[in-house]
């Protein structure tokens, strides 16, 4: 079965560059949520989708932003980058975004700022 | 505000005997509740869910999962362990007390099986 895809995997960037995350949900789901996991800690939301709209917000950056586009995949942009900001970054799917359903998750993005 | 805890950071089990990862939760109204597992470098994948009805769930790989309300529980179990569930689990909770679908989770704890 199709899965979440996350592009890149890994990425290293130095302080003060950009960056772009993207996400590719699983067919027919029209809800991501990215999700920010620094090292040995839990998952954190940071923002999500639905049908193209964002639906929620919650700890993300203002140098963070992040857009659905008519594909249902989603991009997460991270500018003036900082150390702080290395952590594994998660795209998670879902069908709707309704409370109950599951949210299946992507592999991750690495992101290591220098 | 909806929060969830995991009092362990680590499980230690033997291969072949019950184990027993617990979460309790707070949240305003009924919760959904969910139970993720993340082995090394790769994603969380999807466990079980507590939606209502039966308070215990069954899911993915042999684990089930019990709700209490009155103690705002839910242990994940599994009457056998493997060495192959060494991972890190993490609970998760979503109110439905008008927001959106994101998930919290709880700290996770690492379980450790030995043969």
């Amino acid at each position: 079965a199709a899965g979440v895809i996350q592009s890149p995997r890994h990425l290293i960037k130095e302080k003060r560059e950009t960056a772009t995350l993207k996400c590719y949900p699983i067919p027919r789901h029209d809800t991501v949520y990215w999700y920010q996991q620094g090292p040995g800690q839990d998952p954190q939301f940071l923002i999500s989708f639905y049908e193209k709209m964002q639906s929620d917000k919650g700890s993300i950056p203002d140098r963070f932003s992040a857009q659905q586009f008519s594909d249902y995949h989603s991009e997460l942009n991270m500018s003036s980058l900082e150390l702080g900001d290395s952590a594994l970054y998660f795209c998670a799917s879902s069908l709707s975004d309704i409370p109950y359903n599951e949210q299946f998750f992507g592999p991750g993005t690495r992101l290591t700022v220098l | 505000a909806q929060s969830v805890a995991q009092p362990e950071d680590q499980v230690n089990v033997a291969e072949g005997n019950p184990l027993t990862v617990k979460c309790t939760y707070s949240v305003s109204g009924n919760p959904y509740l969910f139970w993720y597992v993340q082995y090394p470098n790769r994603g969380l994948q999807f466990l079980l869910k507590y939606i209502t009805g039966d308070n215990l769930v069954k899911g993915s790989y042999g684990f089930e999962a019990e709700f209490n309300k009155s103690q705002t529980s839910f242990h994940l179990k599994k009457p056998s362990a493997l060495v192959s569930d060494s991972a890190l689990y993490f609970c998760a909770v979503r109110g439905i007390s008008g927001n959106t679908g994101k998930l919290i989770f709880g700290q996770g704890t690492t379980l450790q099986v030995k043969p």
